[in-house]
């Protein structure tokens, strides 16, 4: 049972356009959710996160949008750049106290020059 | 600098014969645990460990043993290697904010 979904494998996307990476959740007790981002041979790298209380994040050229009530959230990257090519992956925790993160399948993200 | 080390970082070895990777880091984390990254599964969690001496199973923790005997020490350990645990493993360590991973251990059963 697939608690976080990311149901596009890969993604390209021309050089300074935007990128627009989803992920959809079921369960509803998630309250915490991250980006990561995976360069091949490297452990994967913290991007960006957000809290259930807020609807959107950003940090420089990486929005994060959530969306509760249809339990997805989005990430944005504007413009996109050759090194942002990567694997991205969502994950999503629980309530305090729950320490355990929970990860989707990952998107490939190709940047075209 | 913050930081998850493992080792070895490629490993190559024969169903059966007892091996175990190692994961140390350096800020002092309560909070680390395993995973195994495989082509369509993404990210699973083998084991986990909330302080020393406390570890719990993660969602495919079958064929594999952990331990925690000090704060920045846990290694993996897979006492009777099979060929379906050829995979590429990450060690993470978790602070207030985020989670840290090491950069990977992969291995090869044959």
């Amino acid at each position: 049972d697939q608690q976080v979904k990311q149901n596009s494998p890969s993604l390209s996307v021309q050089e300074g356009r935007i990128s627009i990476l989803n992920c959809d959740y079921t369960n509803s007790m998630f309250d915490y959710f991250l980006w990561y981002k995976k360069y091949p041979a490297e452990g994967p790298t913290f991007l960006i996160s957000i809290s259930s209380i807020k609807d959107k994040n950003e940090d420089g050229r990486f929005t994060v949008f959530l969306n509760k009530s249809a339990k997805h959230l989005s990430l944005h990257i504007v413009p996109s750049q050759p090194g942002d090519s990567a694997v991205y992956f969502c994950a999503a925790s629980g309530s305090s106290g729950t320490y355990k993160y929970i990860f989707g399948t990952g998107t490939r993200l190709k940047v075209l020059a | 600098e913050a930081q998850v080390t493992q080792n070895p970082r490629y490993l190559i070895t024969v169903t059966g014969k007892k091996l175990t990777v190692t994961c140390s880091q350096n800020m002092n984390h309560e909070y680390m645990s395993w995973y195994r990254q495989d082509p369509g599964l993404g990210l699973r969690q083998i084991y986990y460990s909330m302080n020393v001496e406390v570890t719990d199973k993660g969602d495919v923790p079958e064929g594999y043993k952990v331990s925690r005997k000090e704060k920045r020490n846990f290694p993996l350990i897979l006492e009777s290697p099979s060929p379906n645990q050829t995979s590429l493993y990450f060690c993470a360590s978790r602070g207030l904010e985020t989670q840290y991973f090491g950069p990977g251990t992969r291995l090869l059963v044959l």
